[in-house]
């Protein structure tokens, strides 16, 4: 299985933008990874699945500030003109039929 | 709109049976093009899947966990329930349930619960 690696925390400036990485596990650089935003004392919110050649998909209702990309075993996560409400934690995900991963997540503090 | 509520005990002892429920509203639980999960997260620490369960019973659940837990679904009352046996306080943890589609293959998490908190204690 997989193992997703996220950095714990990240901060950028209100109106800015911010990138967030999510590193595979070497052998495993052509999984499809989802991320999911969660918000203090909230349930988490499906934010987009990402293809390893950077084509993403995009919940229901998620504004046009959130992109994908990704670049060999690394997935991004690029949000643009931060908003205070997106302060939260961001999680990865990746799966097989049978399994689910997550990464540790990342925590963005917008100053 | 579909929806994911969890339900069950806030408090359960040391070495006792954590039961929880989830009912799902605003969609069926018995599509073939779905899987449902349970998912947890310790007090300021990340996401921990637990298992899921298709409408037609069939399960998968995280090694880790495998030997405690027991996913079932009621398709009669839309829901899906955990049981984890056994519990010690490193099972202290908010406790969401979610759907993820299985369209050749399983897909990621799309709808999740607003998450309940189980402590174990005496």
């Amino acid at each position: 299985q997989p193992v997703l690696t996220q950095s714990p925390s990240a901060s950028a400036s209100l109106g800015a933008a911010v990138k967030l990485t999510c590193t595979l596990s070497s052998g495993h650089s052509r999984y499809a990874i989802a991320w999911h935003q969660q918000q203090p004392e909230k349930g988490p919110r499906y934010l987009m699945i990402l293809d390893s050649d950077g084509s993403h998909r995009k919940g229901d209702g998620i504004p046009d500030r959130f992109s994908g990309s990704s670049s060999g075993a690394e997935r991004y996560l690029t949000i643009s003109s931060l908003q205070s409400d997106d302060e939260a934690d961001y999680y990865c995900q990746t799966w097989g039929t049978g399994y689910v991963v997550f990464g540790g997540g990342t925590k963005l503090t917008v100053l | 709109q579909l929806q994911l509520q969890e339900s069950g005990p806030g408090l359960v002892k040391p070495s006792e049976t954590l039961s929880l429920t989830c009912t799902v509203s605003g969609g069926s639980i018995s599509s073939t093009s779905y899987y449902w999960g349970w998912i947890r997260q310790p007090p300021g620490k990340g996401l921990e899947w637990i298992g899921s369960v298709s409408y037609g019973g069939s399960t998968y659940y995280n090694s880790s966990l495998k030997s405690r837990v027991t996913i079932s679904v009621d398709t009669s009352k839309n829901r899906f329930s955990l049981k984890l046996t056994s519990v010690t306080a490193a099972d202290t943890a908010v406790y969401f349930c979610a759907r993820h589609p299985d369209r050749t293959g399983w897909y990621p998490f799309d709808y999740w619960g607003q998450g309940t908190l189980v402590t174990v204690s005496s």
